[in-house]
């Protein structure tokens, strides 16, 4: 299983945009990519997934290079309630899948 | 409401003590996890189930049991509580081959081991 690295953690301020990359360069050609957000005394709450390219949704981007060695969550215009811990995780969507691994994550501070 | 649902919330446990913790979802998801976070860290994968009847294990295992009779529950045992497990306990589940819906994850269960 592909093992992630994240930085410990970030500042930002109200307002701009966020990039948070995710190095894994042991991916498997199966492997996906997927993003989870931690809210303190929550638990992760799912915000994107892609395999390849670019991904888009009411939240969040994903932006994953052609050798899907590393991964970028963009948060565009945070805001305070976006301060949490952000998990990239890394695993197939068959067989082992299953069997997705938590690193210690990147844990935003949004500062107003 | 839709979800996974974990009890109880709380709970103080004397050393050697052993106890289950409840875990339900109702959207009828094949894939259940059990995960510990221990303070500041991320979350370890305990045990993990593909759905009813089989299981296997995680990252830490060890001192912890798991059963799936039916779709709905996956209770977590711990067989004899040591200080060790102080943490708090995530259930997660998600839909089988659920490409962009990604794990649903519980409220957690604080458990203290004194």
């Amino acid at each position: 299983l592909a093992k992630t690295t994240q930085p410990i953690s970030m500042d930002s301020y109200e307002g701009q945009e966020v990039n948070i990359t995710c190095s894994h360069n042991n991916i498997a050609t199966n492997d996906y990519i997927t993003w989870y957000q931690q809210f303190p005394s929550q638990g992760p709450r799912f915000i994107i997934q892609g395999y390849k390219t670019k991904v888009t949704n009411e939240v969040a981007s994903l932006f994953i290079p052609a050798d899907r060695k590393s991964s970028t969550l963009s948060l565009p215009r945070v805001s305070l309630s976006d301060t949490a811990v952000y998990y990239c995780l890394v695993g197939d969507m068959e067989g082992n899948f299953n069997k997705f691994y938590f690193g210690s994550g990147t844990k935003l501070n949004v500062k107003p | 409401n839709a979800g996974v649902t974990q009890t109880p919330k709380f709970q103080v446990l004397k050393t050697g003590q052993s106890m289950t913790l409840q875990c339900a979802q109702d959207m009828n998801h094949e894939y259940m996890s059990w995960y510990r976070q221990d303070p500041g860290m991320g979350l370890r994968l305990i045990h993990y189930s593909v759905g009813a009847g089989i299981t296997d294990q995680g990252e830490v295992p060890n001192g912890y049991n798991v059963s799936r009779s039916t779709t709905e529950d996956f209770p977590l045992r711990l067989l004899s509580a040591a200080p060790s497990q102080t943490s708090v306990y995530f259930c997660a589940s998600r839909p089988d081959r659920g490409l962009v819906y990604g794990y649903t994850f519980g409220s957690g269960t604080r458990l203290t081991v004194v």
